[in-house]
């Protein structure tokens, strides 16, 4: 049964506008959240995390939205640039020091 | 980036045959974890090692053994590769603190043929 959730195999979005890309949780021992960003033949790469005491955290142009009640983040890019295009992946896990429990991905394109 | 390096890059194969690849890092980081991705699948967990000698089994285990006799070092190994087992792994290292993120290698792309 899958733990973390990206509904969203796709999104497309114009340039300067903004993305937002979705993720849903079943686990509410979950401590932390984070946002991996990921360009074909690289690794997935750290963009922002939050922790499961916050709602919102923001760094330049990504902004994470937690809503624990709804066991729902977002990851909102504003504006969005052509090179944002990327495979985004939600992780979560427990304090504790476990793995990273990873959801399927969302494929974002960024038109100019 | 992160100190990680993986090897090889790219390996083509036939079934029935041993692969072991190979992760290292340069971060002294007590945590490392090897990973695959497959389409439709996004990254799945294999194994990990919270430190030297000391690894457990992840989400997709089967048919993979582990082994880390060096904190740098953290090798993946087939014992007799599938095609099943055709996919781009990654290996990944964390402190393991918090929310300290996981830093990823640039993955291996294995053909099993």
């Amino acid at each position: 049964d899958q733990q973390v959730k990206q509904n969203s195999p796709s999104l497309s979005v114009q340039e300067g506008r903004i993305s937002i890309l979705n993720c849903d949780y079943t686990n509410s021992m979950f401590d932390y959240f984070l946002w991996y960003k990921k360009y074909p033949a690289e690794g997935p790469t750290f963009l922002i995390s939050i922790s499961s005491i916050k709602d919102k955290n923001e760094d330049g142009r990504f902004t994470v939205f937690l809503n624990k009640s709804a066991k729902h983040l977002s990851l909102h890019i504003v504006p969005s640039q052509p090179g944002d295009s990327a495979v985004y992946f939600c992780a979560a896990l427990w304090a504790g020091n476990t793995p990273l429990v990873f959801g399927k991905g969302t494929r974002l394109s960024v038109i100019a | 980036d992160a100190g990680i390096t993986q090897s090889p890059r790219h390996k083509v194969t036939e079934t029935g045959t041993p692969v072991t690849l190979r992760c290292h890092q340069t971060e002294n980081h007590r945590y490392m974890y090897w990973y695959r991705q497959d389409p439709g699948h996004g990254l799945r967990l294999i194994h990990y090692s919270y430190g030297v000698k000391d690894t457990d089994k992840g989400e997709v285990s089967d048919g993979y053994s582990v082994s880390r006799s060096k904190t740098e070092d953290f090798l993946l190994t087939l014992e007799s590769a599938t095609s099943s087992q055709t996919s781009v792994y990654f290996c990944a290292i964390s402190h393991g603190q918090g929310d300290q993120p996981q830093h990823f290698g640039d993955g291996t792309r294995l053909s099993i043929l």
